[in-house]
């Protein structure tokens, strides 16, 4: 069974800092794995995906199989970075299966 | 990108009564569906795939005769939460996927609708 864990489930970070958000998989063959972001009263919607490789907002995330990561990277925080981000995997079968989620908040 | 609409946002009901939720993509075609369930603070789970045309493909755990799918056409899907009870409350989210590729498959999401069972 595939499964995707986020350790931290609020994060807090001080404006201009630099953001690590966590996600680890379980998966047996080879994954597509996403990063989803909701905010504030807004829809979850798409950030960025492993098989893009594109910077997105100033985010990035890199696939490691070998420690099965894929964390999701910022150099310099915004206050409008602030959300509900979501980590997902996708074995192929277009269904998705999500982490439990990490609440970042930036500190002006 | 592509928009997805649901419909109600919100609705609050009596036990036992049934409701009606409305997953709709609204400027593309969607031959496939998904119906997640969002609880307070935890993540979303995939509740059944919707296939047009066909019946719906449920997760393990999840009761086919409580929560009906209908996708009867490429951009309409509905979930029918029948004879609910308060335990149903929660917030129910669709996606859809756009299959002409235009967006390398990506899977857009409603804005959910917030289930109260009184």
């Amino acid at each position: 069974a595939q499964r995707v864990t986020q350790p931290e489930k609020l994060l807090s970070v001080f404006k201009g800092a630099p953001v690590e958000l966590k996600c680890n998989y379980s998966y047996s063959g080879s994954p597509e794995l996403f990063w989803y972001v909701q905010y504030s009263r807004q829809r979850l919607q798409l950030l960025l995906r492993h098989i893009s490789r594109e910077s997105i907002k100033g985010f990035t995330a890199d696939l490691n199989k070998g420690e099965t990561s894929f964390h999701l990277k910022k150099p310099f925080a915004q206050e409008e970075d602030s959300a509900m981000y979501y980590c997902a995997l996708s074995s192929g079968n277009e269904k998705l299966t999500f982490g439990t989620g990490t609440r970042l908040t930036i500190i002006p | 990108g592509a928009v997805v609409s649901q419909h109600p946002s919100r609705v609050i009901c009596k036990s036992g009564t049934s409701v009606k939720i409305e997953c709709r993509s609204l400027d593309f075609q969607a031959t496939t569906m998904f119906w997640y369930r969002q609880f307070p603070k935890q993540s979303l789970m995939l509740m059944a795939t919707s296939n047009e045309g066909s019946k719906a493909t449920y997760e393990q755990g999840v009761e086919k005769d409580k929560f009906l799918i209908n996708h009867a056409s490429l951009t309409l899907s509905t979930l029918t939460v029948t004879s609910a009870h308060p335990e149903d409350s929660s917030f129910y989210i669709c996606s859809a996927r756009d299959h002409t590729g235009r967006f390398y498959n990506e899977q857009f999401f409603g804005p959910g609708t917030r289930l109260t069972v009184l």
